[in-house]
């Protein structure tokens, strides 16, 4: 059974900053592309970043370019997500998620979410 | 606004058929696989549909979907109280962002 569990979440200051953390297990990690998602209250999804199964090849939505880092260790089965200089519209749950990869495009599994809350 | 345009709901009684748009154009849908996820209220979403209208093991046949050019379509048949739930479609585009729709609330009458 695939399961992801996100940590990391809390209550930061705006200039702040973060690092969330993900644990996969259930699936040979090192052979998938990793995603996180994120959903603002009562908001749609947004994709945040994704990272290939090396971790030579990372992708950032615009807003988030330049303050969060995506990154991976496949021998701890981890996905990391190092957010700088966080900012109020940054308040959102955060997910991770096994991606199918500029392929398939699928999200096939997702973890339950940590909530980020960026407010002073 | 997305650049994936869902109606934001859609209602039927139960039994009935709903049907739920998602509209792209060439750079994204037009030019790779859609899938459909489906989100309860305080939970993950979870992948409904893959690559345009392939359902993962466990998901009934109820629900499929389809393309036609810069748009696809997740028709739900049969509608049960339980699938009152948010669907969202994703794909990616050529600038290799990941998108997703504004979602559609789907509401049993």
């Amino acid at each position: 059974e695939v399961q992801l569990v996100e940590s990391g979440g809390g209550l930061v200051q705006p200039g702040g900053s973060l690092r969330l953390s993900c644990a996969a297990s259930g699936f040979i990690f090192n052979n998938y592309w990793m995603t996180w998602v994120r959903q603002a209250p009562g908001k749609g999804l947004e994709w945040v970043a994704n990272i290939k199964l090396d971790g030579t090849e990372r992708h950032y939505m615009d807003s988030v370019k330049g303050r969060f880092t995506i990154s991976r260790d496949n021998a701890k089965n981890s996905l990391y997500l190092q957010m700088n200089s966080l900012r109020a519209e940054d308040t959102a749950v955060y997910y991770c998620a096994r991606w199918g990869g500029y392929g398939s495009g699928s999200f096939y599994d997702w973890g339950q979410g940590t909530l980020v809350t960026v407010s002073s | 606004q997305s650049v994936l345009t869902q109606p934001p709901s859609v209602s039927a009684a139960p039994g009935q058929k709903v049907t739920i748009s998602c509209s792209g154009s060439r750079s994204n849908i037009g030019n790779n696989y859609v899938s459909w996820y489906q989100q309860f209220p305080g939970t993950a979403p979870k992948l409904l549909i893959y690559e345009n209208n392939e359902r993962p093991s466990g998901i009934p046949d109820r629900f499929s979907g389809s393309k036609s050019g810069t748009s696809v379509t997740l028709v739900i048949t049969g509608l049960q109280t339980g699938d009152e739930a948010d669907y969202y479609c994703g794909t990616w585009d050529s600038t290799l962002s990941v998108l997703f729709g504004g979602g559609t609330k789907v509401t049993v009458l």
